[in-house]
């Protein structure tokens, strides 16, 4: 079935440590962008593409950075510099038609201990 | 800049109707959708209004007024099942990029 692959869905880090959290999908869809929840809030925009070799800073993307060097994937790293790594990422993506609907990935739970 | 306004929890009972009301401020607006979301899991798309009016699909409605930039999720029949946490998402060209502006969320208990 297509979807929005996210891995792992459960990650531990030191402080001090870079990670990465892998996105893939098989929709087709030109479209990704990653998503940070805190507890009790909405969802934060951090970066987003539109097309392959391209992509934007959304409204917190300080501590973060992203590469998509294939349609399919779309992996973000949390740097260290990122203060207050602890949140619930979310992956999504949308196709081409104007219906508002994203569609997302499972999540990856990140905790910094 | 973009907002958007949602109460931040709701209780209701079993059977009843809830209304969730979401209100926005935004230039290059494209439409409004609506996502529910339950706890430890992702979003998942409820409904979009482009234009105003009132969406129908089963027992949730999405009512949208582009001049009074205010829309509203409705819920009818409750189930338990229902109990989730509910975010209005704004899509729209304010800065020269396609991508969705979430609220805040509204909490939906259902009780029996």
């Amino acid at each position: 079935d297509g979807g929005i692959t996210q891995s792992p869905k459960y990650l531990f880090r030191k402080e001090g440590q870079n990670v990465t959290l892998s996105c893939e999908q098989n929709l087709n869809h030109d479209a990704m962008y990653w998503y940070r929840q805190d507890p009790g809030q909405g969802l934060r925009l951090i970066y987003y593409s539109q097309i392959v070799n391209d992509f934007q800073k959304g409204d917190i993307a300080e501590g973060y950075s992203v590469s998509r060097e294939k349609k399919e994937s779309f992996p973000l790293t949390v740097t260290s510099a990122q203060k207050n790594p602890t949140a619930f990422y979310l992956c999504a993506s949308i196709g081409r038609s104007n219906t508002g609907e994203l569609f997302f990935g499972e999540g990856s739970r990140l905790t910094v201990l | 800049g973009q907002s958007l306004e949602q109460p931040s929890e709701v209780t209701a009972v079993e059977g009843a109707i809830v209304q969730i009301n979401c209100t926005y401020q935004t230039s290059g607006f494209y439409g409004l959708s609506w996502y529910q979301q339950h706890d430890g899991g992702a979003p998942t798309f409820l409904s979009y209004n482009a234009l105003d009016g009132l969406e129908e699909t089963g027992r949730f409605s999405s009512f949208l007024s582009r001049s009074d930039s205010y829309g509203y999720l409705l819920l009818q029949e409750l189930q338990m099942k229902d109990s989730a946490s509910y975010f209005c998402a704004v899509s729209s060209m304010d800065t020269g990029r396609r991508a969705l502006t979430f609220g805040s969320g509204t909490r939906l208990q259902v009780q029996p």
